[in-house]
């Protein structure tokens, strides 16, 4: 089957801090990888996606490379600031699928 | 301009009514979702629609009845609330069923009393 496992939070950081939330994925086929952003009292937002094996997607200094020997897509940024406080999700969807698993959400709280 | 609404964005209400919940979309998208988010952010797919057909109708109360009257809007309809339903309900939409990145509604906070 098909599933999505993150790293647990909350994870909290310092402003300028480096980031990496993991997320591993499980899936039948080739499936494309998501990271979504919800801020707070918002919807979901794409952040970056990637479609194949060893794409690195990338956005607003937010990076994630498609590993499929590792089955993985950690999300990582250099240095964070506290407008990335947010819940992020790892997400995919399988290539024959037409149907998203999201992870359970990280929360990220960075501190001035 | 907005691309999904949802409206409302609040709904209080007591067990055993029966609410609605809107969406619309503008993208011109052929696709429509239904998600359920729990008070630990847990994200659940409910139901999926293609060109006004339900293609995914996951294990939920048939108390939730979606319908979609155009490709552009997907309602939701909860019958006999119960305490277990609240949470926050997103609606999305993407450009087919396959693997396309989805679009996000703001969410509609649903408390049942």
């Amino acid at each position: 089957g098909n599933s999505v496992t993150q790293m647990e939070g909350p994870v909290t950081l310092s402003e300028e801090a480096f980031l990496t939330i993991n997320c591993t994925y499980t899936a039948t086929g080739y499936p494309s990888l998501f990271w979504y952003v919800q801020y707070p009292g918002e919807g979901l937002q794409l952040l970056l996606k990637a479609t194949k094996a060893d794409d690195k997607g990338s956005n607003k200094g937010f990076e994630a490379t498609y590993r499929k020997e590792t089955t993985s897509f950690h999300l990582e940024k250099g240095s964070v600031q506290v407008s990335d406080s947010a819940v992020y999700f790892c997400a995919l969807i399988s290539h024959a699928g037409n149907q998203f698993y999201f992870g359970t959400g990280t929360s990220l709280t960075v501190i001035p | 301009d907005t691309a999904v609404s949802q409206t409302p964005k609040y709904l209080v209400t007591q067990m055993g009514n029966d609410k609605s919940i809107k969406c619309e979309q503008n993208l011109g998208h052929d696709t429509m979702y239904w998600y359920k988010q729990d008070s630990k952010k847990f994200l659940k797919i409910m139901f999926s629609y293609n060109n006004k057909e339900l293609i995914i109708n996951e294990t939920v109360p048939n108390r939730f009845s979606p319908k979609s009257p155009d490709k552009a809007h997907l309602n939701l309809h909860i019958n006999s609330l119960e305490l277990g339903d609240s949470a926050v309900y997103f609606c999305a939409s993407s450009q087919g069923p396959g693997q396309n990145e989805q679009y996000f509604g703001p969410g509609t906070r649903l408390t049942v009393t």
